[in-house]
């Protein structure tokens, strides 16, 4: 079965600091992973997928498959970053294209 | 809009009622996706459609039940309704209904916020 955790429910941080929100998985394949993002009264969107190894909106995140992560990392927080993130992964292997989530985390920047 | 459209935006009802929620996927998208958004479970997968035909099952209760139409829009059933079934259920599409080797990205609508009393 596959999971993924993301420990914090809640995270602040000042504007211009560091900001991590930390993803943990568990699956057994090889899996696809994502960062999806929901700002106020907005749609959950995409933010970046570990296969592009893109900076998207000054975050990153990279597939750590030893210790199972992907945490998404900015170093200077923005006032705008404030939104609700979710880390999700695909199961490649199955074919399947549906998502699994995790619980998410509330990143709120604080002016 | 040609994104992902979902009705009605709010719903209420009592225990023991049916509803229906509708959803129109993204103009080219053949693949319907539903999940549920609660409290304590966060974003489940429910169910997935492609051009009218099942794809794929996940935590659906058997009181739910879904379908993807000829005009390709999408509706969820929900029936003999509890208190726990107050959430907010998103509608995704995508164009394919499977990975090929990588994500088939999915365009998420507004969801539909049910409340059971």
């Amino acid at each position: 079965a596959q999971r993924v955790t993301q420990p914090e429910k809640l995270l602040s941080v000042f504007k211009g600091a560091p900001v991590e929100l930390k993803c943990n998985y568990s699956y057994s394949g090889s899996p696809e992973l994502f960062w999806y993002v929901q700002y106020s009264r907005q749609r959950l969107q995409l933010l970046l997928r570990h296969i592009s190894r893109e900076s998207i909106k000054g975050f990153t995140a990279d597939l750590n498959k030893g210790e199972t992560s992907f945490h998404l990392k900015k170093p200077f927080a923005q006032e705008e970053d404030s939104a609700m993130y979710y880390c999700a992964l695909i199961r490649i292997q199955t074919g399947a294209n549906n998502l699994f989530f995790g619980t998410g985390t509330r990143l709120t920047v604080i002016p | 809009d040609s994104g992902v459209t979902q009705t009605p935006k709010h719903l209420i009802t009592a225990t023991g009622q049916r509803v229906t929620l509708r959803c129109s996927p993204r103009s080219g998208d053949l693949s319907v996706y539903w999940y549920q958004q609660s409290l304590d479970q966060g974003l489940q997968f429910l169910i997935q459609y492609y051009n009218g035909e099942e794809r794929a099952k996940g935590n659906i209760l058997e009181r739910f039940s879904a379908q993807q139409f000829p005009d390709l829009h999408s509706e969820l059933n929900l029936s003999s309704l509890e208190l726990g079934d107050s959430a907010l259920y998103f509608c995704a599409s995508s164009v394919r209904g499977i990975t090929s080797g990588t994500y088939n990205e999915q365009f998420f609508g507004p969801g539909t916020r049910l409340t059971v009393l």
